[in-house]
C-alpha cells in the first residue's frame, strides 16, 4: 500500500500565477519530508524540505508546507515560471530512519504556460 | 566536481544475459543509493550503503546485488536479467542527514 500518495498525475498553471502540488501520507512515523524536482532524461534534484516539527518552510519562489493533523504537505511555487516545468516528487524519511529510507511519491508533472 | 556520475547511460539486454552498473561519486559521501524508476511510479529504493564494505537491501532487491568497494564507488549488478527489469536506474549519494544527490539515470532494456 502507498505510504506516500500524489493523487494529481499532472497540473497545468500559466505563468506568473501559484502552482500547489500536494502530497497525502499514511504514516505518522514520517520524520522529514522532502520534494525533488525531476526534468527529462535527468535525475531528480533537490528542491526543499521540512521536518516534522515545522509547518513551514520557505525558500524564495517555494514554500512547503506542512499539516501533520491531516497528513498532507504541499508545495507552492510562487510565482511559476516556464522553467518550473517538471515532475515534481514528494518524499518521506521515517522517524529514526537513515536517508536511505526515502520513500517517494508516483510524481507530478507540472506544466507552466507561457 | 563531478558530483553522481552513472556508467552507462544506456543498455540494451537480453534476457539472461548479464550486466554492472557503475555509479561513482566526488563528493566524499558515506551514504550511496540505487533506485529503480517504473512509468507512472515513483523511485523505489533497490540497494544502499552506509559506508565502505557495507550494503543493505532496499524495497525492491531481488534480482540486483551491489557492491562497495571504494567509497566513491557503488556497483549494482544483475546476473540473469529479465523483462521485468527494464527500467530506468538512479543512483544517489549524500552525507547523514542531509538530502540526496542523483545521478543522470541508466535507461535498461531487457527483452
Amino acid at each position: 500500500d502507498q505510504q506516500v500518495k500524489q493523487n494529481s498525475p499532472s497540473l497545468s498553471v500559466q505563468e506568473g500565477r501559484i502552482s500547489i502540488l500536494n502530497c497525502d501520507y499514511t504514516n505518522s512515523m514520517f520524520d522529514y519530508f522532502l520534494w525533488y524536482k525531476k526534468y527529462p532524461a535527468e535525475g531528480p534534484t533537490f528542491l526543499i524540505s521540512i521536518s516534522s516539527i515545522k509547518d513551514k518552510n520557505e525558500d524564495g519562489r517555494f514554500t512547503v508546507f506542512l499539516n501533520k493533523s491531516a497528513k498532507h504537505l504541499s508545495l507552492h511555487i510562487v510565482p511559476s515560471q516556464p522553467g518550473d516545468s517538471a515532475v515534481y516528487f514528494c518524499a518521506a524519511v521515517p522517524y529514526g530512519g537513515s536517508q536511505g529510507n526515502l520513500i517517494f511519491g508516483k510524481g507530478t508533472k507540472l506544466s507552466v504556460k507561457p | 566536481n563531478a558530483g553522481v556520475t552513472q556508467t552507462p547511460k544506456f543498455r540494451v539486454l537480453k534476457t539472461g544475459q548479464s550486466m554492472t552498473l557503475l555509479c561513482a561519486q566526488d563528493m566524499n559521501h558515506e551514504y550511496m543509493y540505487w533506485y529503480r524508476q517504473d512509468p507512472g511510479m515513483g523511485l523505489r529504493l533497490i540497494h544502499y550503503s552506509v559506508g565502505e564494505g557495507t550494503t543493505a537491501k532496499g524495497e525492491v532487491p531481488d534480482g540486483y546485488n551491489v557492491s562497495r568497494l571504494k567509497k566513491q564507488n557503488f556497483l549494482l549488478g544483475l546476473e540473469s536479467a529479465a523483462p521485468s527489469q527494464t527500467s530506468v536506474y538512479f543512483c544517489a549519494s549524500n552525507l547523514a542527514g542531509a538530502e540526496q544527490y542523483f545521478g543522470p539515470g541508466t535507461r535498461l532494456t531487457v527483452t
